[in-house]
Formats: structure tokens, sequence, C-alpha cells
């Protein structure tokens, strides 16, 4: 098990197109989350799958971004008609269920929006 | 609501010294805590947890222990090495179905030779 990954590592794009990241997690994990990172700050959660079901999205997340996890494997995040105030790192954790087990997060995504 | 906060960064020691980072919660109910590690260039690692009161984690000579009357998870370790130079993440784990956790704004430390 080669723990998460995540892809592009980076990625610039112009203001006002489509980007789309992806997330591997680790194959046994059932939760998979998403989280967004600006610097000086601690993550903050966007959104998570429990299998292939997306169980809850923060107010954070409007309606630019969407994520996917088809049978319940890996994940895409597409954030439409990107803003620069898009610019973040942009995590990807995977887990089982439960409270007492913590993440395995990916390396990140860092999308910077010009 | 849920929350935590965290002593403002960075924390500049020499090699050897003793580490103390502070971090403490609000939260309903008694939340699983944990320190997470994000060196350069790479993502967060789990370094430790606790999942209840009076629990002690412990990991590469950290150590953080889950006060329920100070609602507090702070981090020590007895000699830090100048590989120890990262940010630490203080979180909990929130007591509702998606687990998701909520984390501090984060502690840089800087360990010089």
């Amino acid at each position: 098990d080669t723990g998460v990954s995540q892809d592009p590592r980076h990625k610039i794009t112009k203001r006002g197109q489509n980007v789309t990241f992806r997330c591997d997690p680790i194959s046994e994990h059932n939760r998979l989350y998403w989280y967004r990172q600006t610097l000086g700050q601690g993550p903050e959660f966007l959104t998570y799958f429990q299998n292939e079901a997306q169980l809850e999205k923060s107010r954070l997340l409007s309606d630019r971004f969407s994520a996917e996890r088809p049978k319940g494997s890996f994940s895409t995040l597409e954030i439409q008609r990107t803003e620069q105030g898009d610019s973040a790192m942009y995590l990807c954790a995977s887990s089982l269920s439960g409270q007492g087990y913590g993440y395995t997060f990916g390396s990140g995504t860092r999308l910077t929006v010009v | 609501g849920n929350s935590v906060t965290q002593m403002e960064g960075p924390v500049t020691l020499s090699e050897e010294a003793f580490l103390t980072i502070n971090c403490t919660y609000t939260a309903t109910g008694y939340p699983s805590l944990f320190w997470y590690v994000q060196y350069p260039g790479e993502g967060l690692q789990l370094l430790l947890k606790a999942t209840k009161a009076d629990d002690k984690g412990s990991n590469k000579g950290f150590e953080a222990t889950y006060r329920k009357e100070t609602t507090s998870f702070h981090l020590e370790k007895g000699s830090v090495q100048v590989s120890d130079s990262a940010v630490y993440f203080c979180a909990l784990s929130v007591l509702d179905s998606s687990y998701k956790l909520i984390f501090g704004s984060g502690t840089r430390l800087l360990v010089r030779p």
C-alpha cells in the first residue's frame, strides 16, 4: 500500500478555467475527506464520502465545487470558473470509520489561480 | 461549537532543548485529540493521538496527555533535534457521524543546531 496519492502536485490555471484534482485513498479505507489549506492556516473541512456516498459538504464548498467518488474508490474534486481566492493547497485524506482513527493524508495539490 | 487554539509560532529552540506547544480545545462532549506534523514540502502525518481523558499519546519522543479538566492537549518533547523542525497541528475529531477533524492554525517549530 503506497498511502494516499494525489494528482497533480501542482496546478497553475487562469482565472475562469475549470480544474480537476484526483485522490486515490488507501484501498481498505471507506472514508475519504477533502480539506483546503491556505498559507499559515490549518486545514479546513470541505466534504467527505463514506464509500461512494457524499455525506456532508461544508459551507466553504460553493456551487462551483463538486466532488465525486464513483464506486467508492478514487475521488475527484472539480472547481469550475476558478477565482483567485481558490488558490490553496487541496488535501485528501482517508480513514476507517470511527472517531479514534486518525487520517492518512496525501501530499496535496497546490492550486494557483492567476 | 468546536474549535482548537494553538500557541502562535514560530517557536525557535536550540537542539536538545525541551519543547512545549500548547493546545486547548472547545467541544461538546469528549472528542478524540490528535497532533499532526507537516514537514517542509510534505503532507500532514499523524504524530500521536488520545481518545479519552487522561490518555497519553506518544510517538518519536513526543508526548501529549488528554486533560479534560483544562481542555488541553499540550505537545512535549524532552530533547528536540534539528530534524523536528516542522509545523505542528493540533486537531479534534467532531463527535458526529462525520468524524471530521477540526484543526488549529499550526505552530512552526525551528530547531537550530
